[in-house]
């Protein structure tokens, strides 16, 4: 399995606090990806990164913020948090190239009430 | 812009029966295609991918995947279904010039009945 941790694992938390979820790899694995997972639309890109402080958006990146200061750790950021960000997040890493494989971590199961 | 689309978010099959998972691609350049598997409370693991070198692609636990240009398919198939296959399957596509991004499928919940 690759080596990607994610936490924390569970988390509940209030309308309107803030919330870093983090992304560890023992990769060194150039690209770096969050994704979320809601029933009936499969998973979707929220943020990407291709190597350290380079960043991108995806198809879904309003509410949430990233930062990469370090090949390992790729952080998302949910500046005020909103129950219609209530979901299961998931990262990913490849080495890059579109047909090169990318590898899941176990999720984060954030729930906001 | 790539899309993909899956026919079917469920499909349930008995044991030993024939797998086929549909899916369908979008893509304005030659695409790479991949299937991943989700287990029960688990991330996605890769089952196999087209990269352009076979049409024909197997991959792991004896599912394989036929890329068909002309009909812009990338079917799932498996000849004898197992009660542990039951899981939920995504389809993916990625393109060249594409920013290594995936664009998933809204997935197929398979289940195998005794």
């Amino acid at each position: 399995d690759a080596g990607i941790t994610q936490s924390p694992r569970h988390k509940v938390t209030e309308t309107g606090t803030p919330v870093t979820l983090r992304c560890h790899q023992t990769e060194n694995h150039r690209y770096m990806y969050w994704y979320r997972q809601d029933p009936g639309h499969g998973l979707r890109l929220i943020h990407y990164s291709y190597g350290v402080k380079d960043t991108d958006k995806g198809e879904v990146s309003d509410g949430y913020s990233v930062s990469r200061s370090k090949t390992e750790d790729f952080l998302l950021t949910l500046e005020s948090a909103t129950s219609s960000q209530t979901s299961v997040y998931f990262c990913a890493i490849s080495e890059g190239g579109e047909q090169e494989t990318q590898y899941f971590g176990p999720g984060t199961r954030l729930l906001v009430l | 812009a790539q899309s993909v689309t899956q026919l079917g978010s469920h499909v349930s099959v008995s044991e030993g029966a024939l797998v086929l998972l549909r899916c369908n691609y979008s893509s304005s350049v030659p695409p790479y295609l991949f299937w991943y598997v989700q287990y029960p409370n688990q991330g996605l693991q890769l089952l196999l991918k087209y990269t352009s070198a076979a049409t024909l692609v197997k991959g792991i636990n004896g599912f394989e995947a036929e890329f068909k240009k002309s009909e812009t398919s990338f079917h799932l198939t498996k000849p004898s279904a197992h009660m542990s296959d039951a899981a939920e399957y995504f389809c993916a596509v990625s393109a060249t010039g594409g920013g290594n991004k995936l664009t998933f499928g809204t997935g197929t919940q398979l289940k195998v009945e005794l």
